[in-house]
């Protein structure tokens, strides 16, 4: 079985400052990490995904992930926050046949 | 050009009615699946099918059914709504060949009265 926990809920930052959003993820077997983020009154796409290849992932719009397997956390990272990123966030572990266990989301809210 | 519709995308009923909910894709994906949002619980999955003839029950099917009419269909029916279904549905599309990756719509917004 799998699950996954957002330690934050909301997240609020000033624009042009670094955004991390922590994911932490319970897996009986190697898994596979997602991201996707949810703007408002649209679906979800994708930010990035770990799929046990490197384990720094770089994806779109600046973010990137590392998977820490030590730790069991795949944080969520931005050097430098812009307006647009204000959005919902959803750290998402994989199971065995592509079962997404979903995080309740973290909220972000950025300040001019 | 959306690669995953869902139709209505609003809706509001009153408790009792039936309600179906339709996706559609035209990525040429086998999978597909049903989730719905609510605020807090992130995405909880519903129903998920591998291909027209293999439909399964997700964490939280009961007062949902499912119909795949076509690989590239799926629906998605409250045949008596109650309030407590008021969500945000969501439909999703996978490939088998990468099952991992998952596809969405936009989403419809039920709302039972």
């Amino acid at each position: 079985a799998q699950s996954v926990t957002q330690l934050d809920s909301h997240v609020s930052v000033s624009e042009g400052t670094p955004v991390l959003l922590r994911c932490n993820y319970s897996s009986s077997y190697s898994p596979s990490l997602f991201w996707y983020v949810q703007h408002p009154n649209k679906g979800l796409q994708l930010l990035l995904k770990y799929t046990s290849a490197a384990t720094l992932v770089k994806g779109i719009n600046g973010f990137e992930a590392e998977f820490k397997k030590s730790e069991t956390s795949f944080h969520l990272t931005k050097p430098s926050a812009h307006m647009s990123d204000a959005a919902e966030y959803f750290c998402v572990v994989s199971g065995s046949w592509g079962k997404l266990q979903f995080g309740a989301g973290t909220q972000v809210v950025v300040t001019p | 050009d959306a690669d995953v519709t869902q139709t209505p995308r609003n809706r509001i009923t009153k408790t009792g009615k039936r309600i179906m909910l339709e996706c559609s894709q035209t990525k040429g994906h086998d999978r597909m699946y049903w989730y719905r949002q609510d605020p807090g619980l992130g995405l909880r999955l519903i129903y998920y099918s591998f291909d027209v003839k293999d439909i399964n029950k997700g964490e939280i099917s009961d007062g949902y059914s499912v119909s795949r009419q076509a690989q590239a269909k799926f629906s998605l029916s409250l045949e008596s709504a109650i309030p407590n279904q008021t969500a945000l549905y969501f439909c999703a599309t996978s490939a088998g060949s990468s099952y991992n990756e998952q596809f969405f719509g936009p989403g419809t917004r039920l709302t039972v009265l």
